[in-house]
Parts: structure tokens; C-alpha cells; sequence
């Protein structure tokens, strides 16, 4: 099993450009999770969809926008790219919601010049 | 240990010594509580978890203690190794929502041969 897998690994990008980052588990997990993580502020929620055809706002929701597309798949689309945004991104999905072990993958480490 | 700025708290320790990390939560409603490891350039990865029916949990050279009086939960490593260096967090689910952790900033474990 692969896991969650991340696309691209490495992005950089310029003011206003968009871009969309895929992730894909095949755990059969129901929800899933797009964090940021940038220096002294730990993991911090974007979006997450606790199962197939639902989505919701995590901590830091605005400027971003998730699909999710099917039970595997949920993307992260930035529609017009900020500075703000240089982060590193993780997806993770999970069984049975915040109360089981997520599971992550190796993110995408996205510069905004 | 608390973040200041950028800067992670680290704990430095010998080849085969004990290494104690140590977690202060924020909400005394939290019922679940994880230890992760992420190494650099990876994902988070799960160590333990633990409820808060439980004040300690063992697994393979780790123990999870969690003290809801002081609101705290450490993770203690027997006979640490080299592989063990990293960044370690905690995450709690805070109650409402089902599907949300909330990460703590994470302890650098450097472990010296």
C-alpha cells in the first residue's frame, strides 16, 4: 500500500497564479485533511471532509479551496497564490475522525514569489 | 516544553539514555491525545495514542502518560537511538467536532552516539 500520496512534492509559483495539489489515499479511509505547516507554528487545519461528498473549514480555510472528488482523492487548490502561502502542505486522512491516528503523507513544499 | 518564536524547544540526549517529551494541552474537554514523529522532509508519522478514560499506554519502547489534572501528556522513549532524532508533536481532538487535532508546535529529539 502506497499510503497517502502527495502531488507535486515541489511547487513554486508567482503572485496570482493558481495551482491545485492532489492527494490520494488508499487506505479506504472516509475523512480527510489538508494541513499547513510553516516554522514555530506547527500543523494548522485548512479544510477537511469527514466523508465522501462533504467538505468543511478547518483554522485557516481562506484563500484555499478543497475538492472532494471521490472516496480516495481530495484536492487543495490555491486560486490566486499570496507570498502568505509559501508553507508546506500535508494531506492525511483517517478512519474514523479525530479520534483515530491520522495518517500523512510527505507533503508539498510550495514557495510563492 | 513551550515554543518560543521560531524556535522549537530541543532535548539533546545520549545513545541508549531515557528521553522524556513533554505536551501541555489546552482544553480540558479533549478526549483523545497522539504522539507523532516527523522527520525532516517527511510527513508527521504516528507513534501512540491514548483516551482519556487511560493515564498510561505502552508500546514498543514508548510510553504515553497522560495527567488531565495539569493537563499534560508525555511521551517517554526507553533506550533512545539515533533513529530516533526528530520532531516530535502532540495533537488532541478538543471536543466538538469529531474530525479535528489540534497539533502543538513539536520538541526537536536530538540523540547524540
Amino acid at each position: 500500500n502506497a499510503g497517502v500520496t502527495q502531488t507535486p512534492k515541489f511547487q513554486v509559483l508567482k503572485t496570482g497564479q493558481s495551482m491545485t495539489l492532489q492527494c490520494a489515499q488508499d487506505m479506504n479511509h472516509n475523512s480527510m485533511y489538508w494541513y499547513r505547516q510553516d516554522p514555530g507554528m506547527g500543523l494548522r487545519l485548512i479544510y477537511y471532509s469527514a466523508s465522501e461528498g462533504t467538505t468543511d473549514k478547518g483554522e485557516v480555510p481562506n484563500g484555499y479551496n478543497v475538492s472532494r472528488l471521490n472516496k480516495r482523492e481530495f484536492s487543495l487548490r490555491l486560486e490566486s497564490a499570496a507570498p502568505s502561502q509559501t508553507s508546506v502542505y500535508f494531506c492525511a486522512s483517517g478512519s474514523t475522525g479525530g479520534r483515530s491516528p491520522l495518517h500523512f503523507g510527505n507533503g508539498t513544499r510550495l514557495t510563492v514569489t | 516544553g513551550e515554543s518560543v518564536g521560531l524556535h522549537l524547544p530541543t532535548l539533546s540526549v545520549q545513545e541508549g539514555d531515557n528521553s522524556i517529551i513533554n505536551c501541555a494541552y489546552s482544553n480540558s474537554a479533549s478526549d483523545y491525545f497522539i504522539w507523532y514523529k516527523q522527520e525532516s522532509g517527511k510527513g508527521p508519522q504516528f507513534i501512540i495514542d491514548i483516551r482519556s478514560n487511560m493515564d498510561k499506554r505502552q508500546g514498543q519502547r514508548v510510553t504515553v502518560l497522560l495527567n488531565k489534572t495539569v493537563k499534560h501528556l508525555s511521551l517517554q522513549i526507553a533506550a533512545t537511538q539515533p533513529g530516533d532524532s526528530a520532531v516530535y508533536f502532540c495533537a488532541e481532538n478538543s471536543g466538538g467536532s469529531n474530525y479535528k487535532l489540534t497539533f502543538g508546535k513539536g520538541t526537536l529529539l536530538t540523540v547524540n552516539p
